[in-house]
């Protein structure tokens, strides 16, 4: 155990459908990232924050997908009107402060299927 | 792309063999991690090594980074069945203080009992 939760675990949902999935940072770590993972590859960056504002999005992050972390304390990831090839694990890391030798903690991930 | 990529895919030894996987990437980097990951699961940190280091150990783990070939192998030695999983590195971009990783397809490494 990391230190970084992730909630739910796993998500069965229906193409078309509303996803949203939370990430719950070491509580001194202000800075967030997330990462998509499908089968076979390793983790892409979606998207990240340092405290509460969004400094950088990946190409992979379409108008579908929506970030946000509130207080700069957990964060939510909003997935609308999914596609089947969303599904993918969702995950979660975080990092303390700014230097740039500090290592990323994950969580456990989300694993999102789209039927 | 600054996508690392591991060698080998994947890799079968048997309990007590050393097990040596490679990583090269692109671009010039702050530090280089290595990650390890069982199925299905998150990632968990095994060990960083900043540019400015060249090898790095961590219990049976031995970590090498060569910033002149842009590559970096990790060394698993006596391996266990309970190694058995996917190995990423991962490198950051010096010209940025965000932090962002960018990962290999890893290495799915077996350990036969």
């Amino acid at each position: 155990d990391t230190g970084v939760s992730q909630d739910p675990r796993h998500k069965i949902t229906k193409r078309g459908q509303n996803v949203t999935f939370r990430c719950d940072p070491i509580s001194e770590h202000n800075r967030l990232y997330w990462y998509r993972q499908t089968l076979g590859q390793g983790p892409e960056f979606l998207t990240y924050f340092q405290n509460e504002a969004q400094l950088e999005k990946s190409r992979l992050l379409s108008d579908r997908f929506s970030a946000e972390r509130p207080k700069g304390s957990f964060s939510t990831l909003e997935i609308q009107r999914t596609e089947q090839g969303d599904s993918a694990m969702y995950l979660c890391a975080t990092r303390p402060g700014a230097h740039v030798y500090n290592e990323q903690f994950f969580g456990p991930g989300t694993r999102l299927t789209v039927l | 792309s600054q996508q690392g990529e591991e060698d080998p895919q994947a890799l079968s030894i048997q309990e007590g063999e050393n097990a040596t996987m490679n990583c090269s990437y692109k671009t010039s980097i702050n530090n280089l991690q290595w990650y390890r990951q069982n199925s299905g699961r998150g990632l968990v940190h095994l060990i960083l090594i900043r540019s400015n280091e060249r090898e790095k150990h961590s219990g049976r783990l031995r970590v090498t980074l060569d910033t002149s070939k842009k590559s970096s192998s990790l060394l698993i030695t006596a391996s266990r069945a309970a190694d058995t999983a996917s190995y990423f590195c991962a490198t950051d971009d010096r010209g940025s203080t965000l932090g962002r990783l960018y990962f290999g397809r890893g290495t799915q490494l077996t350990v036969w009992p």
